[in-house]
């Protein structure tokens, strides 16, 4: 059973750069797409971005120009940068797993982690 | 402003049949299959119905999925209090090449 866990600060200032990792246990990141996933109370459930394990990314086109997605498969980890930040990126953030591409079949999630930015 | 279109609550009584609509476009629900999330207060959103209506392993079979063009639906039978939580629709988007979701469905059991 796969298991994933989002870890990183819990608040960013504004302007700053959001980093979180991901690792992932119980399982390969061979053939799987590796996606972060946003929860904030005024914009739902929103996709941010996901990365292949061979390293393809695709990105949400209204976040693409902050976004950057990296992925470690010798440390089974993979990683969110999200630049430039404001009030409107305070969430919790999810990394989640999906077996295709062109897909929004999230099998397994992790917990989630509550960032921040304050005012 | 979600690009999947979900009523924001909906309620019944246990042991009553519930529906959950989803609707989307021709860019999505029309040409990609749909997802299903529950999501108790406080924590991940878990996997209900996949590809239109594939329950995963350990899924009650209370729950069903369809679609139709660019509608899906939700449907919970046998309607038990630990169903009360959020839902949400999910699919791909092939114009925004994106995963989008619906903006949840809150479910409470009278």
């Amino acid at each position: 059973q796969v298991q994933l866990r989002e870890s990183g600060p819990g608040q960013v200032k504004p302007s700053e750069t959001l980093s979180l990792t991901c690792t992932v246990s119980g399982g390969s990141v061979s053939g799987h797409y590796w996606s972060w996933i946003r929860q904030s109370p005024g914009r739902g459930l929103e996709w941010i971005g996901y990365i292949h394990y061979n390293g393809n990314t695709v990105y949400n086109s209204s976040l693409k120009s902050r976004v950057t997605i990296s992925i470690d498969t010798s440390k089974t980890q993979f990683s969110l940068k999200l630049n430039s930040v404001t009030t409107a990126d305070t969430a919790v953030y999810y990394c989640a797993r999906s077996s295709s591409s062109w897909s929004a079949n999230f099998d397994s999630w992790g917990q989630g982690t509550l960032v921040t930015v304050p005012s | 402003q979600s690009v999947l279109t979900q009523p924001p609550s909906t309620s019944g009584t246990p042991g009553q049949r519930v529906s959950i609509s989803c609707s989307g476009s021709t860019s999505n629900l029309g040409s990609n299959s749909v997802n299903w999330y529950q999501q108790f207060p406080g924590t991940a959103p878990k996997v209900l119905i996949s590809n239109n209506n594939q329950r995963p392993s350990g899924v009650p079979d209370r729950f069903s999925g369809s679609k139709s063009g660019t509608s899906a639906s939700l449907a919970i039978s046998g309607l038990q209090s630990e169903d009360e939580a959020d839902y949400y629709c999910s699919s791909w988007d092939d114009s925004l090449n994106g995963a989008v979701f619906g903006g949840g469905t809150k479910l409470t059991v009278l």
